[in-house]
């Protein structure tokens, strides 16, 4: 079963402007992970925060944890075309700590 | 350094017949991961391998699905006999080993039964 979800489903933004997206997510996790997918490609891993952080940065790249509410963010600055992707938040699974559970994903839609 | 290598990266094929992916990890990786991705879904984990070993299969439909990692390198995941249900992007990926989070995927093979 799927462990987290993101919301919205769906964002359409002007190029310059910033995108933010939310996951929630029902257990207990020690880390979460988001990762990003171009239309026909694989997934590419943006960043893992841990369950003691609360905040981590990686270059247009800001996700924040809140494990009392159990939800995350990503939120990207200065948003790009080359931005135009579905992200996607991944938590260890409940019946193992070494897989990875998938929400349903956001699709970016960033306009020129 | 290479990615993960899948082929084929599209397969079409009719009902009934069977079809084969193959997937070549990162050098070096331990971990390998089969998904099913359906549709504006997120990938759903179908099997897992620690070098040669399946560790966790409960996602599989043994029924018509099967995959193997013979030497602890590539890995081959068969469907026999497809169904039109079975359309989807099957996503190989890899880690390190069991202990790295961090997964690496390859471009996937979109496969469309008919």
């Amino acid at each position: 079963s799927q462990q987290g979800e993101e919301d919205p489903q769906a964002l359409s933004i002007q190029e310059g402007e910033n995108a933010t997206m939310n996951c929630s997510y029902k257990t207990s996790i020690n880390n979460l992970q988001w990762y990003r997918q171009n239309s026909g490609r694989g997934l590419v891993h943006l960043i893992l925060i841990r369950s003691n952080e609360r905040e981590k940065h990686s270059g247009r790249l800001r996700v924040t944890l809140d494990t009392s509410k159990k939800s995350s963010s990503l939120l990207i600055t200065a948003s790009r075309a080359a931005d135009t992707a579905s992200y996607f938040c991944a938590t260890p699974s409940t019946g193992s700590a070494r897989q990875l559970t998938f929400g349903s994903g956001t699709q970016l839609t960033v306009l020129p | 350094e290479a990615g993960v290598v899948q082929s084929p990266r599209y397969k079409i094929i009719e009902k009934k017949q069977p079809v084969a992916f193959w997937c070549n990890p990162i050098s070096g990786h331990n971990t390998l991961y089969w998904y099913l991705q359906n549709l504006g879904q997120g990938p759903e984990l179908l099997i897992r391998y620690e070098n040669e070993e399946a560790v966790d299969d409960s996602q599989l439909p043994k029924d018509r699905f099967s995959a193997e990692r013979l030497k602890g390198v590539d890995s081959t995941l068969k469907i026999q006999p497809a169904e039109l249900g079975d359309s989807a992007v099957y996503l190989c990926a890899s880690s390190l080993d069991a202990r790295q989070e961090t997964q690496y995927f390859g471009p996937g093979t979109r496969l469309l039964v008919l």
